[in-house]
């Protein structure tokens, strides 16, 4: 059974914060990673994927990719409140047709 | 430029009617998807179709049915409703999820309520 955890948070960060969010992934044959966001009442938009150990930028937002301790994360520079929302960790493994989401984790940001 | 296209966006429903949820893309993906999301639960997988004319179950596929119509079309139905499958329902696409693949897809949702 593949697992993804996340913390359900909330996480509340001010306005300006680095906003941290991880993930961690049962499946040792895991090759792909995605970060999805999701505001309340609709659906999970794709922000970031990384396939490779080590950090990936874009923007404000840059993942991170630990294989040997089956460990992603996201980090959230200069939040903002419009960053408020559930973050979906999503992972896909060699062989399978699907990706195994969390169950996400909610973001607040106070002005 | 559509993506992925739900209908409808709202539906209730009684105990023991039937529906049929639709749901088209146009991105010429392979693959697609359905989910329902439930508080606390997490996006569960119901069925997919990895590829036209291929359907498989997923974590919780008791109470529903597919069709994959053509590459563009892929139908949820739900045969006798029971208020165990109010949720929301996401359909999704992906060119499929090969060794470097770009995730997932999703259409906008359908709120279903069946009293």
């Amino acid at each position: 059974q593949k697992e993804v955890e996340q913390n359900s948070g909330p996480l509340s960060v001010p306005e300006g914060a680095i906003a941290s969010l991880n993930c961690t992934y049962s499946d040792r044959g895991s090759q792909s990673f995605f970060w999805y966001r999701q505001y309340s009442g609709k659906s999970p938009e794709l922000i970031m994927f990384i396939y490779s150990n080590g950090d990936k930028e874009d923007g404000r937002f840059t993942a991170q990719l630990n294989k040997a301790s089956q460990y992603v994360s996201l980090l959230i520079r200069d939040s903002q409140p419009s960053d408020s929302a559930t973050y979906l960790c999503a992972v896909a493994t060699v062989g399978y047709s699907t990706l195994t989401f969390g169950k996400g984790t909610m973001l607040l940001v106070s002005p | 430029n559509a993506g992925v296209t739900q209908t409808p966006k709202f539906q209730v429903l009684k105990t023991g009617q039937s529906m049929t949820l639709q749901c088209a893309q146009d991105m010429n993906h392979n693959s697609m998807y359905w989910y329902r999301q439930d508080p606390g639960m997490g996006l569960r997988l119901i069925y997919y179709s990895a590829s036209e004319g291929t359907t498989d179950k997923g974590e919780v596929p008791n109470g529903y049915n597919v069709s994959r119509l053509n590459k563009r079309e892929f139908s949820l139905r739900l045969e006798s409703a029971a208020p165990s499958q109010t949720s929301v329902y996401f359909c999704a696409s992906s060119e499929g999820l090969g060794f470097h693949n770009y995730g997932y897809t999703f259409g906008s949702g359908t709120r279903l309520t069946v009293v």
